[in-house]
């Protein structure tokens, strides 16, 4: 069964800081990859993909790196603001048979970034 | 506007009621799933579709009902309601771009069901 271990669980950090979160998963076979982030009480927004054959995908501030090897992926974050303050969630997706597109969460981590 | 549509967004139900989440998407995606989340815990797989007609169990199941009759709509019945399920449901859905090729996920905005 695919764990998905999310580093740190919580973050607190001053604007404009640069940031790092990581995120390691068990199971190397994984279709793709999916960067979401959660407001208080809210659903789940989708900020990147990374599919299984890609490296690393950017959107703006936000970059995500894949090494499916090794299991990890990370999100940088640049020059953090407030509005960035939200849950982050990485989740693998499986990639076989019966479970094809399953996805797998971990808790995620809580980031803080005060003014 | 395009998404996935969430109802009721807020649900109280007394222990052995039976009530209905409806989740409905408009962007023609074949791959539909809920999912509950509960404090402290990730996401959990209930149920999951990969098409109209086809549905399959989760890690959750228990409790809980699905069918799919159309592309659009997975509702997910609730049997017989127990203080256990009390936690915040969400829909998702996703979609394939030729053979088996996975896109990213939709989520709706969750409905937050207590049971009493």
């Amino acid at each position: 069964k695919q764990e998905v271990t999310q580093i740190p669980a919580a973050l607190s950090v001053p604007e404009g800081e640069n940031l790092v979160l990581n995120c390691s998963f068990t199971d190397s076979a994984i279709y793709n990859l999916q960067w979401f982030r959660q407001d208080p009480g809210k659903g789940l927004t989708s900020l990147l993909l990374i599919q299984s054959s890609q490296r690393e995908q950017t959107s703006g501030r936000l970059n995500a790196s894949l090494d499916k090897s090794s299991g990890r992926s990370t999100l940088y974050i640049a020059a953090s603001q407030p509005g960035d303050s939200a849950t982050y969630l990485c989740t693998p997706s499986a990639d076989r048979g019966s479970t094809l597109g399953r996805l797998y969460f971990g808790r995620g981590t809580q980031l803080t970034v005060w003014p | 506007n395009a998404g996935v549509t969430q109802t009721p967004k807020f649900q109280v139900l007394k222990t052995g009621q039976s009530m209905t989440l409806q989740c409905a998407q408009d962007m023609n995606h074949e791959y539909m799933s809920w999912y509950r989340q509960d404090p402290g815990m990730g996401l959990r797989l209930i149920h999951y579709s990969v098409g109209a007609g086809i549905t399959d169990q989760g890690e959750v199941p228990n409790g809980y009902n699905v069918s799919r009759s159309t592309t659009e709509d997975f509702p997910l019945r609730l049997l017989s309601a127990a203080p256990s399920q009390t936690s915040v449901y969400f829909c998702a859905s996703s979609y394939r771009a030729g053979g088996l090729t996975f896109y990213g996920y939709t989520f709706g905005s969750g409905t937050r069901l207590t049971v009493v």
